[in-house]
């Protein structure tokens, strides 16, 4: 079946330092991928999204691009915030699957001031 | 206000006793789900509806029972819960362009 596989953590780093969490996924077609991301005490939020290869999704200073040769989404970062910590997701859905997402475990961040 | 809204946020209650989770939303979307969220295992799928008389199951649904009361409301049941249903219960919405939203959660101790 379809699955995600990301980075475990935690990952700890610097205020302003470079982030990268990795995620690769499993699918049996051309899924569309999602980044989420859950402060502490919240619920789960989208963060980014790309719905085919080649594309890029972008929000908050976040990134990752669709790459379909090597089945990858990592989110990056280029200076990141104290207010960055939190626990990011991965997940896709397939087209056809009626629209069920499939979760990576999360990866926690913190940043430190 | 919260597009989609969880009732309890905190509840603990003992083995054996039925417990219903609560979730409304007023985004107006017709497909609503229930997620379970356990540490290092992400987010697993309990049941989804994609409308009033439309229910299904997940991938994680024994031991759990819904009711799709309205299109706003979605209600997620343990008949007689036990300790390895205690985690965190998000409830999400969608319409047909991918996107879920997620409610706060409700973070369930069973003793």
């Amino acid at each position: 079946g379809d699955s995600v596989t990301q980075m475990e953590g935690p990952v700890t780093l610097s205020e302003e330092a470079f982030l990268t969490i990795n995620c690769t996924y499993t699918a049996t077609g051309y899924p569309s991928l999602f980044w989420y991301v859950q402060y502490p005490g919240e619920g789960l939020q989208l963060l980014l999204k790309a719905t085919k290869a080649d594309d890029k999704g972008s929000n908050k200073g976040f990134e990752a691009t669709y790459r379909k040769e090597t089945t990858s989404f990592h989110l990056e970062k280029g200076s990141v915030q104290v207010s960055d910590s939190a626990v990011y997701f991965c997940a896709l859905i397939m087209e056809g699957s009626n629209y069920k997402l499939t979760f990576g475990k999360g990866t926690l961040l913190t940043v430190n001031p | 206000d919260a597009d989609v809204t969880q009732t309890p946020r905190n509840r603990i209650t003992k083995t054996g006793k039925r417990i219903m989770l609560e979730c409304s939303q007023t985004k107006g979307h017709d497909r609503m789900y229930w997620y379970r969220q356990d540490p290092g295992l992400g987010l697993r799928l309990i049941y989804y509806s994609f409308d009033v008389k439309d229910i299904n199951k997940g991938e994680i649904s024994d031991g759990y029972s819904v009711s799709r009361q309205a299109q706003a409301k979605f209600s997620l049941s343990l008949e007689s819960a036990i300790p390895n249903q205690t985690a965190l219960y998000f409830c999400a919405t969608s319409d047909r362009i991918n996107e879920q939203f997620f409610g706060p959660g409700t973070r369930l101790t069973v003793l």
